[in-house]
Parts: structure tokens; C-alpha cells; sequence
């Protein structure tokens, strides 16, 4: 199982703020994803890159940037986080040789 | 629209006993699927996974089956624990879709002691 970190857990903000989301890898995986996941439904993809300088929107449209200039960090920005980004956020990774993806523990976000 | 569905919202069973949650999927293009375990306010866990070569996949007490033709996935716990309780999601990738992964919406799963 992969190696995969994000902080902060847990994080409550006032609108308008910027945030950064980290997320980190220790398994050398090229593939790299950012879901946003609601109680009682599913996750939906925002964000993934294939490698470093790769970036790619997901099938859920996010106000949220990533970049991916190291292999094992992968962070998401907010420029200025509303109410309605409120939510959780998962990150995870995948080796080349699989469809298999990792997650990491999440970070639940409340924007008041 | 939903390309992986789980119905049923929540499934409530006495530990020691079988748990069976269902998955259905309308892509055709589908043939990885896999089960993830979450907690609240965790990240989700890998279960397990079935290639759509194979109908049934078993790891320790967790098996899933394949049925192809109705494009239907099942996973089964045996014998059912109250450290099972959580959330489950199916997910399906498609060859070629570069591991993106499709979710359901989730279902609850409640074991009583």
C-alpha cells in the first residue's frame, strides 16, 4: 500500500481566503489524483496529473489549481474559498503497473 | 448520469453473518473493478479488485463476483465483524482510461454485534 500524506486534516476558514491543500507521496507513483467527496455521495475526480509538469482537469469542474513540479507533491490551491467549498478533499496515487489507486486520510474543509 | 450505482443506501447485519453489497455499472467499456472501505472523515481503503477475465476474487474473508452479461458486481463478508462498519465504495476503470477511476455513491454498511 502507498505511502500517501495530506495535511492539514482538518481546516476552518473564513470566505474569501487562499488555501493550499498538500499532498504527498513517498512511493515514486506517477500518477496523481484529487477527489472531492460529499456524505452519501460519490467521489468525484478534479484534478489529476500523469507526472511532473502533467496537470489535468477532472470530470467534476473545481475552482481549484494544482501543480505538480516534484513527483511526490501534489498540492491544490483555493484562491478564495467560498461556503460552497465546503467538503472533503482525497488525494491519492497510483503505480504505472495498475488501476489500483491509494489514498490518503483526507482533509475536511469548512469555509464559514 | 451514474455510470456505477449503488442502489441501496445502507445494509444492516448481525455480526457472524454474510454481508452482500451490490454494484451495477452501464459501461460497457468497464473491466477493472474494485471495492474501497471508509471511514468518517478518513480516506478510503483498498479491499479488493476483479479483472473482467475472472467471476470471483477472494481475499480472506472478502470475495467479489463478476457477472459480466448482467454488469453486476457483488462483494461479500464473510463472517460479518462490527469493525466492518463503514462506508463501501465500487469503482470501475476502463483499459486505456489511464487508471481514472469511477465511483458510486457509496453504501453504508452496519454490523450489530
Amino acid at each position: 500500500e502507498a505511502d500517501i500524506y495530506q495535511t492539514p486534516r482538518y481546516l476552518v476558514i473564513g470566505t474569501g481566503k487562499k488555501i493550499t491543500l498538500e499532498c504527498s507521496q513517498t512511493m515514486g507513483h506517477d500518477k496523481m489524483y484529487w477527489y472531492q467527496q460529499d456524505p452519501g455521495m460519490e467521489l468525484h475526480l478534479i484534478h489529476y496529473s500523469y507526472g511532473v509538469n502533467s496537470t489535468e482537469k477532472g470530470d467534476l469542474s473545481s475552482e481549484s489549481t494544482v501543480s505538480r513540479i516534484r513527483t511526490e507533491h501534489f498540492p491544490l490551491t483555493l484562491e478564495s474559498a467560498r461556503p460552497s467549498h465546503t467538503s472533503q478533499y482525497l488525494c491519492a496515487s497510483t503505480p504505472d503497473y495498475s488501476s489500483t489507486q491509494y489514498f490518503g486520510p483526507g482533509t475536511r474543509l469548512l469555509v464559514l | 448520469d451514474q455510470q456505477v450505482k449503488q442502489n441501496s443506501p445502507s445494509l444492516s447485519v448481525q455480526e457472524g453473518r454474510i454481508s452482500i453489497l451490490n454494484c451495477d455499472y452501464t459501461n460497457s467499456m468497464f473491466d477493472y473493478f474494485l471495492w474501497y472501505k471508509k471511514y468518517p472523515a478518513e480516506g478510503p481503503t483498498f479491499l479488493i479488485s476483479i479483472s473482467s477475465i475472472k467471476d470471483k476474487n477472494e481475499d480472506g474473508r472478502f470475495t467479489v463476483f463478476l457477472n459480466k452479461s448482467a454488469k453486476h458486481l457483488s462483494l461479500h463478508i464473510v463472517p460479518s465483524q462490527p469493525g466492518d462498519s463503514a462506508v463501501y465504495f465500487c469503482a470501475a476503470s476502463a483499459s486505456g482510461a489511464n487508471s481514472k477511476l469511477t465511483f458510486g455513491k457509496g453504501i453504508t454498511l452496519s454490523v450489530r454485534p
